[in-house]
């Protein structure tokens, strides 16, 4: 079976604060890929990253970075130095994989409270 | 970003009432979705649609209807719904079909209440 864990709930930090999100997945298969998306309080699910098992190399972008971890399968995800606008709740996902490479399996959120 | 976009972004609907959600995108992607986000749960894939054909359909009751007319446009058609739907409805597309593993990109949703 296929899952993804996003074990804390809610986050609160102070602005400048640099803040982890764990996310754990399970799967079978040895291709899949990975997912982080943010929603703020507007709705809308905005693409942060994609990444596909078979790379493992860390990724930085601005203050945003992931931790990507087939040893323990977690792809982590840090923000450094938070902002107010970082205030929203992040989704972890996995693909099916395989036929149903476009189902994603989305963990169940973290809410992100930036306070100034 | 205004790839995906959906309307109405709020809905309020008698459980007799029968109404239709809009989505629309603009990325010439081959393959829209419908996911279902209900207060603290995860959400819930609905139906997928690849080449305007339906692929998946999620065990979604019928009083949901979906409609794919064309690769850009996509509907969820509502009728005689019950409270429990009452959640916020996101669409969202994907460059391949699938059975490809594009990221999906999303609209800003419809929030639906059910009286």
């Amino acid at each position: 079976a296929q899952k993804v864990t996003q074990a804390q709930t809610e986050i609160s930090v102070v602005e400048k604060e640099d803040v982890t999100l764990d996310c754990v997945y399970e799967t079978r298969d040895t291709t899949y890929y990975l997912f982080w998306y943010k929603q703020p309080p507007s709705g809308e699910l905005v693409f942060l990253i994609r990444r596909n098992s078979f790379d493992e190399q860390n990724e930085i972008s601005g203050r945003y970075s992931w931790n990507f971890q087939k040893s323990t399968s977690s792809f982590n995800f840090t923000i450094t130095a938070s902002q107010v606008v970082d205030s929203a709740v992040y989704f972890c996902a996995l693909s099916a994989g395989g036929n149903q490479g476009g189902k994603l399996i989305f963990g169940q959120g973290t809410e992100l409270s930036v306070k100034p | 970003e205004t790839g995906v976009t959906q309307t109405p972004r709020h809905l309020v609907m008698g459980m007799t009432n029968k109404k239709s959600l809009k989505c629309e995108q603009h990325l010439g992607h081959n393959a829209m979705y419908w996911y279902k986000q209900s207060a603290k749960k995860p959400l819930e894939l609905m139906f997928v649609y690849s080449l305007e054909e339906r692929v998946e359909n999620n065990s979604v009751p019928s009083r949901f209807s979906p409609e794919c007319p064309n690769s850009s446009h996509l509907f969820l058609h509502l009728h005689t719904l019950q409270p429990e739907d009452s959640a916020l409805y996101l669409c969202a597309s994907s460059q391949g079909t699938f059975t490809s593993t594009d990221t999906q990109y999303f609209g800003p949703g419809t929030r639906l209440t059910v009286l």
